[in-house]
């Protein structure tokens, strides 16, 4: 069973912070990426990570960086929070492997006041 | 540009009739589609997929179909339950990388 543990369900920061938001999966997935899901907007893709220190922007990567110095985890970092971060933070992994589905974790809801 | 779009954002059906979920896209390279559902404070979970080589994937109660002229996806849900509301995101990804891109996503709701 796959299974794709993110370090937080909810975290509550202040504008201005440096944030971590961290993922790991179990199954040796070459791909990793990180989505937002905001209401109206659907799931937006920050960063997608395909080898251990490759990686490559989404459609919103404004404001993030990522880091994959190990194949099972990948982290999220926000380098100066801000209010409009506030979202439900989304880590996945997948196969490199065409036709294939991505398993996602439970999710972080973050909160920037 | 909104490459995934399911244009209804909710949808309410009766229990026990169809539901169903459509989904458009507009890149032509997009040679594998992707349904999700998904519960809130939970992440999303696989459902069912359809390559570009097939116009029709079942698997229990849900079948997905594919319109590649269209370029139109749906998701078919027969019979509905209660528990089958949620909500639904289409995704889609093209042999070049191994992007998974979404749609908005359709909130079902299973009535009584």
């Amino acid at each position: 069973d796959v299974k794709v543990t993110q370090s937080s369900r909810y975290l509550v920061k202040r504008t201005g912070e440096k944030v971590f938001l961290e993922c790991v999966q179990d199954m040796d997935h070459e791909n990793m990426f990180w989505y937002r899901q905001d209401p109206g907007l659907g799931l937006r893709l920050i960063y997608f990570s395909y080898d251990v220190k490759m990686k490559e922007k989404g459609d919103i990567p404004e404001g993030y960086s990522v880091s994959r110095e190990k194949k099972e985890r990948f982290s999220l970092i926000l380098e100066s929070a801000s209010t409009n971060q506030t979202s439900m933070y989304l880590c996945a992994s997948s196969l490199s492997t065409a036709y294939t589905e991505a398993f996602f974790g439970q999710g972080t809801r973050l909160t920037v006041v | 540009d909104q490459q995934v779009k399911q244009n209804s954002p909710s949808l309410s059906v009766q229990e026990g009739r169809i539901s169903i979920l459509n989904c458009d896209y507009t890149n032509s390279m997009f040679d594998y589609f992707l349904w999700y559902k998904k519960y809130p404070a939970e992440g999303p979970t696989f459902l069912i997929s359809i390559s570009s080589i097939k116009d029709k994937n079942e698997d229990g109660r849900f079948t997905v179909f594919l319109n590649k002229s269209a370029k139109h996806l749906s998701l078919h849900i027969v019979p509905s339950q209660p528990g089958d509301s949620a909500v639904y995101f289409c995704a889609a990804s093209d042999y070049r990388d191994d992007k998974i891109i979404f749609g908005k996503g359709t909130r079902l709701h299973i009535l009584p």
